[in-house]
Order: C-alpha cells, then structure tokens, then sequence
C-alpha cells in the first residue's frame, strides 16, 4: 500500500512570506494529522481532522496558520505570513481511526530567513 | 508543560551496551506507540502496546506499559550502530470535549550507539 505523501520536501521562504504544504493521506484513512517538529524535538500536533471535521486545533496558531481538508482526503497547510520561529520540519500523518496506529509521511522543512 | 516525559533526552553509548528509555505521564492513555525517527524522515511506528502490564519483544527491542496505563520503558540490549536515531513515545487519550482520541508525542530520546 502506498505511504503518507507530502510535497514539496524542501522549502526556503523569507520572513513574511506565504507558504503551502499538501498531504495525500494513505487511500481509506479517516484521521489525518499535521505536526510541527523543531530539529531535535517531538512532533507537536497542530491540527487533527476526521475526515474533513476538526477534531483538535488547540495549538495551532489560528493567526498565521491555517489548514483544510476537502471531501476528506487530501489536506494543505498553509502559513501566512511566516515568522522564523516557523522554521521546522511539518509532518502529515494518517490512521485508519482516530485510535488507531498512525503512518507518516517524510515531511517539509522549511526553512523562513 | 509536557504531557509526556522521555528520559534521558541524549543517549551515547558504545556497541553492545544495554540501554533503557523511559516515557512517564500523570494521565492515563488508552494506547501508547515508540516511534523511530532517522535524519530526514517521518517516524516509524516500532510498536503499539494497549494493555496496562502489557510486554512485547521486537528482536532486541523490549517494549513496557505501566500497569496505570501512565507510564512506559524501551529497552535495547546489545545495542547496535543501526540503532542510532530518535525514539520518540506518544500516547493516545480521548481529546477535550470530543470522543476522538488525540496522538500526543513525548520530546524524544537522540541515541547514538558508537562503533
């Protein structure tokens, strides 16, 4: 079975830039996940949807971030406008169920100068 | 605050040494996972144990769930260079004011194991 995709792998922006990222989640997952990882740390979650309901967005910076998962597959993130501290690697993941085990993706670092 | 605590944070060791990895809490998961994560890649789920007391064995992995379901320890015996990475544990728990559970991660163990 194919894995967690994400794109793109590497991004470089400027402060104050906009930034999108896209998950296409593993085909039947209803869980989806998007992580924060600061080099060195564990993943922070960030937002956590059941098919494309909002089940947690508690620590994401409604501010500046933003996501959505349409028709309840693929997902995108987006950051606007970025700030430095947003410089980390954001993981997708996906689980079959919201109990369940979750796979990952090999996640976008970005990197805001 | 960190829902759940690993220890040590750094690990260096030399081959074939033993080593233990402890991920505590003062919640209660209904499930608990140990990822492995390499440079540049999303982690990998190791195991999953859901039964408080509950042991499980991947080859030279031993994987431990506290009888509270609050707390557990990875241990390595004999470890190897390709054992090198970041072990990380997350819990499952039911989050706030929903019936969904909530994938939360401890801050990782970096373990280096020396030629």
């Amino acid at each position: 079975e194919a894995g967690v995709a994400q794109s793109p792998r590497y991004k470089i922006i400027e402060k104050r830039q906009s930034v999108a990222f896209w998950c296409n989640p593993i085909s039947g997952h209803a869980t989806l996940y998007w992580y924060q990882q600061i080099l060195g740390q564990g993943p922070k979650l960030l937002i956590q949807f059941q098919n494309n309901g909002v089940v947690d967005d508690s620590q994401l910076p409604k501010d500046r971030f933003s996501a959505e998962r349409l028709k309840g597959v693929d997902s995108t993130l987006k950051i606007q406008p970025a700030k430095l501290e947003d410089s980390a690697v954001y993981l997708c993941a996906s689980s079959r169920g919201d109990f369940a085990e979750a796979f990952f993706g090999q996640g976008t670092r970005l990197t805001v100068v | 605050t960190q829902l759940l605590e690993q220890s040590p944070q750094f690990l260096s060791i030399q081959e074939g040494e033993n080593l233990t990895v402890y991920c505590n809490s003062s919640s209660v998961f209904s499930s608990l996972q140990w990822y492995r994560q390499e440079p540049g890649e999303g982690p990998v789920l190791l195991v999953t144990v859901v039964t408080g007391g509950e042991v499980k064995k991947l080859k030279r992995l031993t994987f431990q769930f506290g009888d509270a379901r609050k707390d557990s320890s990875l241990h390595i015996t004999a470890a190897q260079p390709g054992d090198t990475g970041l072990y990380l544990c997350a819990g499952t728990m039911i989050a706030g004011g929903t019936s969904y559970g909530k994938l939360t991660f401890g801050q990782g163990t970096i373990l280096t194991v020396h030629p």
